[in-house]
C-alpha cells in the first residue's frame, strides 16, 4: 500500500512568510507524528497526533508553530513569521496506534531566505 | 531523562562482512522500545528493527539483528553480510513507555552514524 506522503518536496520562502506543510499518513493509522531534522538539533519531536487531539505537543519550538489533524488523516503543519532558524527537513511519521512502529515520510525541506 | 547515544560518527566495512553500530540507551521506565532506522541520501527514514526492553529473544529481521543488553543499557545493530546499498546513516531511537492512548510515543534519537561500504 501507499506509504506515508508529504508535499512539498522542498518549499524556499522569505523570513517573515508564512508556510504549511502537509502530510498524509499510511490509510488507517490513527498515529501521526511531525519531527524537524536539522543540522544543528538533529532530529527532534515536535508534536503527536491521536485521531485529531494533540496528547504531546511540547516539541513545538515556539507559539509560530502550530499543528491540526483533520478527519483522523491528513494533518498540517504551519510556522508563521518563518525565521532562517525554521530551515529544516520536516518529517511525519505515522504508526497504527501509538504503541507501533513509526513509518516516515519523505520529509519536506524547508529553506527560509 | 531519556537519552540515546550512538558514539560511532562514521564507520567504514568492506562488502560482505558484518559491522556493528553502537546504540546505548538511559532511561528510568522500565518499559520501553528500541528502534533503528536507516536513512539514505535520499533522505526517507527507513525502520529497520524493533526490540521492547520485555522481550526475550533478540530482533532479527533478514540481515539485521539487534544485540540487546539490557544491564548494559545497550541496543547495538549487526548488519551481516554488507552490500553497497547499505551505505546511510542509521539512526538508533527509543520511545519510553508501552505508547498508545494518550501517553506520549514520540522518539528521541541518537545523533546518528553514517555507514560507508567499501567494494
Amino acid at each position: 500500500g501507499a506509504g506515508v506522503s508529504q508535499s512539498p518536496s522542498n518549499k524556499v520562502t522569505e523570513k517573515g512568510k508564512d508556510v504549511e506543510l502537509r502530510c498524509d499518513p499510511i490509510s488507517g493509522h490513527t498515529a501521526l507524528y511531525w519531527y524537524r531534522q536539522s543540522l544543528g538539533q538533529g532530529l527532534e519531536f515536535l508534536i503527536y497526533f491521536q485521531g485529531n487531539s494533540a496528547p504531546d505537543k511540547s516539541g513545538l519550538p515556539s507559539d509560530r508553530f502550530s499543528a491540526e489533524r483533520t478527519g483522523g488523516s491528513v494533518s498540517t503543519l504551519t510556522i508563521q513569521r518563518t525565521q532562517q532558524e525554521d530551515s529544516a527537513v520536516y518529517l511525519c511519521a505515522s504508526s497504527l496506534d501509538g504503541s507501533e512502529t513509526q513509518y516516515f515520510g519523505p520529509g519536506t525541506r524547508l529553506l527560509v531566505l | 531523562a531519556q537519552k540515546i547515544t550512538q558514539t560511532q560518527p562514521g564507520m567504514f566495512v568492506q562488502e560482505k562482512e558484518a559491522v556493528t553500530l553502537d546504540c546505548t540507551y538511559d532511561t528510568s521506565d522500565p518499559s520501553y522500545g528500541l528502534f533503528w532506522y536507516k536513512q539514505p541520501s535520499s533522505g526517507e527514514m527507513i525502520f529497520l528493527i524493533y526490540q521492547g526492553s520485555y522481550d526475550q529473544q533478540n530482533a532479527t529481521e533478514g540481515r539485521y539483528s539487534l544485540n540487546f543488553q539490557k544491564a548494559r543499557k545497550s541496543a547495538n545493530l549487526v548488519i551481516s553480510a554488507s552490500q553497497l546499498g547499505d551505505s546511510a546513516m542509521y539512526f538508533c531511537a527509543m520511545r519510553e513507555g508501552l505508547g498508545g492512548g494518550g501517553a506520549t510515543n514520540k522518539l528521541i534519537f541518537g545523533t546518528g552514524t553514517l555507514l560507508a561500504v567499501q567494494p
